[in-house]
């Protein structure tokens, strides 16, 4: 079935040290977007990335980068986690991004522990 | 500013009970509004679309409805497995592209 994996599920990482999570997605979308989502909290978006060009929320943290090397993946990279950072970390596609009232389709998530 | 508030925060039903689970939404010109089932541990699963006020939408013991102001999404005859939180979301009014905005969801328990 198509669809969009996040690897790893779990991750645990040291204050300050970087850390990558993936995102892979065999539904050919063109939009991928990442999502902050803390203990029973909305999900927030931190960036999305339609094609190639890269569009940050104004409200996400330096600390936060991504990497779109081809269609199908999509890298979150936290430069120096801190403790505040520990979330769950949703990734989604979207067939188009002018279309309206296309659904945007989830992965399971990467839950991201800082020691 | 878009603005989308779900109430209750959370429910407690019996197996068998129905109920209705409530958005509420501020968007000038409402391009979709999406209602989301996520289990613990899990991400989101799209659940509708509905595009204008008087549409609903069925699947399985779920129906969402529409109206110029709120949504719903009734729940009939739960069963346990109907158990989840059930996020609402519209997408954005600006020229954005398709970015949407979360309520904080309803958190669905269903007793035996």
């Amino acid at each position: 079935d198509a669809m969009v994996i996040q690897n790893p599920r779990y991750q645990v990482t040291q204050f300050g040290k970087p850390v990558t999570l993936s995102c892979s997605q065999t539904l050919n979308h063109n939009v991928m977007y990442w999502y902050q989502q803390k203990s029973s909290q909305a999900p927030k978006l931190l960036f999305h990335y339609y094609d190639k060009d890269f569009n940050n929320e104004a409200d996400t943290p330096d600390n936060f980068q991504s990497r779109r090397p081809n269609t199908s993946f999509c890298f979150l990279d936290i430069r120096s986690p801190g403790l505040g950072d520990a979330a769950m970390y949703l990734c989604a596609t979207s067939s188009a991004l002018w279309a309206d009232y296309q659904p945007q389709h989830f992965g399971d998530g990467t839950r991201l522990s800082i020691l | 500013e878009d603005q989308v508030t779900q109430s209750p925060e959370a429910l407690r039903l019996q197996e068998g009970e129905s109920s209705s689970l409530n958005c509420s939404y501020t968007v000038s010109g409402l391009r979709g509004l999406f209602w989301y089932r996520q289990d613990p541990g899990k991400g989101p699963e799209f659940l509708f679309t509905l595009y204008s006020a008087g549409e609903e939408k069925e699947k399985e013991r779920l129906k969402a409805t529409l109206t110029k102001k709120e949504s719903f999404l009734h729940i009939t005859a739960p069963k346990p497995e109907d158990s989840a939180t059930y996020l609402c979301a519209v997408r954005r009014d600006n020229n954005a592209g398709n970015m949407l905005t979360f309520g904080g969801g309803t958190r669905l328990m269903v007793k035996p």
